[in-house]
This record gives structure tokens, C-alpha cells and sequence, in this order.
């Protein structure tokens, strides 16, 4: 079964626009990590945020972790037409290396 | 270094037939973990093996099995296929249990 899931389902912008997403989780966690796929095709890792980290930045990637909430938001900024993908949370709980992974947010960005 | 590779890369099999799927790791990797992706949906985790075992299973039917072999690659095998057996099969690699997961590209199985 899937932990939480993606919002929105689909996002279409402008390119040069800041495109955000949004994941919801339903258990605690270990930490929580974004994945993007091109044309379902294999996953390439984006960036991993710790249940004890609050923001984290990889180049134009801005994650947010509340665990409060238990929801994560990922932010690409200046987005390109090279970002369109679809990206996935997964979050890793308990023992073990299990991922388990959201619905997925389609991003298309246009030029 | 070579990523995580996956043969073959399409497949066509019917149901009631059986298939293996295979996996080599990242140089250097010892976990591997297989995922299930059907269409439109995240991926969903089966089985992870670790020196040689099953170290955590997913809520996949036993028709589900898998080996590890002590080059560390692995094979999935799934017996008695299903329609809705069909699905991106996904390959991960990890240095053990607790690091980051590199996935590799992905077999596609059709089930007619």
C-alpha cells in the first residue's frame, strides 16, 4: 500500500517558473526522500531529508520536512523543460532500507 | 562505474507462465531491493536481500520469490503470472541496509 501521497496529481508551468509539490505520509519516519522518473522509466534520487532536519537544498531543490504535520514539500526553482518528470516521495521507516513510496506528481514544464 | 543494470528490458509473457527478471548492483553494493510498478501508480517494495537473504518482504503472494547470489546480483522470479502481474519491475541497489537506494532502469513485463 502506498504511505501517503502527492499533491497535486499533475502541475503544468511556464518555464523559468517555480514549480512545488507537495507529500503527505501517514506513519513517523526516518527520513524522506524525493525521486524523479522520466517516462517510467528507472528513478534517479534527488535529495534525503532526515526527521531531524527541517529544510534541506540541493541546487535549485528546496525540501521541507514537518513531521508535526507529517508532510514534506519539494520546490524546483527556476524550473526547465528538462524537469518534466514525474517525482515521488518515499519515506523509509522503521528498520531495514523498505521505501515506501507515494502516488507521484506529474510535472510538465513548457517552454 | 556502471549504475545498477536490469535485463532484459521488455518482456511478453502469458499468463500461467513463469518469468526471471535480473539485476546486477552498483560496484561496490551489497543490498538489493525489488520494487513493483504498475501504471500510474508509485512504486511498491516486494523484497530486499541482503548476504544472501531475504531480509524484508512486502505484502506480495509467494508466487513473488527471489535469489541473491554472492556476486550480489539478483534474480526476481514470478510464477503463475497474472494480468495484473504486468508492471515496471524495479531494481534498487544500496551499500547495505540503511544507505540511499540507486535504481536501475526498469524491466517492463506484459502479461497477455
Amino acid at each position: 500500500s502506498q504511505q501517503g501521497e502527492e499533491d497535486p496529481q499533475a502541475l503544468s508551468i511556464q518555464e523559468g517558473e517555480n514549480a512545488t509539490m507537495n507529500c503527505s505520509y501517514k506513519t513517523s519516519i526516518n527520513n524522506l526522500q524525493w525521486y524523479r522518473q522520466n517516462s517510467g522509466r528507472g528513478l534517479v534520487h534527488l535529495i534525503l531529508i532526515r526527521s531531524n532536519e527541517r529544510e534541506k537544498h540541493s541546487g535549485r531543490l528546496r525540501v521541507t520536512l514537518d513531521t508535526s504535520k507529517k508532510s514534506s514539500s519539494l520546490l524546483i526553482t527556476a524550473s526547465r523543460a528538462a524537469d518534466t518528470a514525474s517525482y515521488f516521495c518515499a519515506t523509509l521507516t522503521g528498520g531495514g532500507n523498505k521505501l515506501t513510496f507515494g502516488t507521484g506528481t506529474q510535472l510538465k514544464v513548457e517552454l | 562505474d556502471a549504475g545498477v543494470t536490469q535485463s532484459p528490458t521488455h518482456l511478453i509473457k502469458t499468463r500461467g507462465q513463469q518469468v526471471t527478471l535480473r539485476c546486477s548492483p552498483k560496484s561496490g553494493h551489497d543490498t538489493v531491493s525489488w520494487y513493483q510498478q504498475a501504471l500510474g501508480q508509485g512504486p511498491q517494495f516486494i523484497f530486499q536481500y541482503y548476504e544472501e537473504e531475504e531480509r524484508q518482504r512486502g505484502n506480495f503472494p509467494d508466487r513473488f520469490s527471489g535469489h541473491q547470489f554472492p556476486n550480489y546480483s539478483s534474480e526476481l522470479n514470478v510464477n503463475a503470472l497474472l494480468l495484473g502481474d504486468s508492471a515496471l519491475y524495479l531494481c534498487a541497489s544500496s551499500l547495505d541496509l540503511y544507505n540511499e537506494q540507486f535504481f536501475g532502469p526498469g524491466t517492463r513485463l506484459t502479461v497477455l
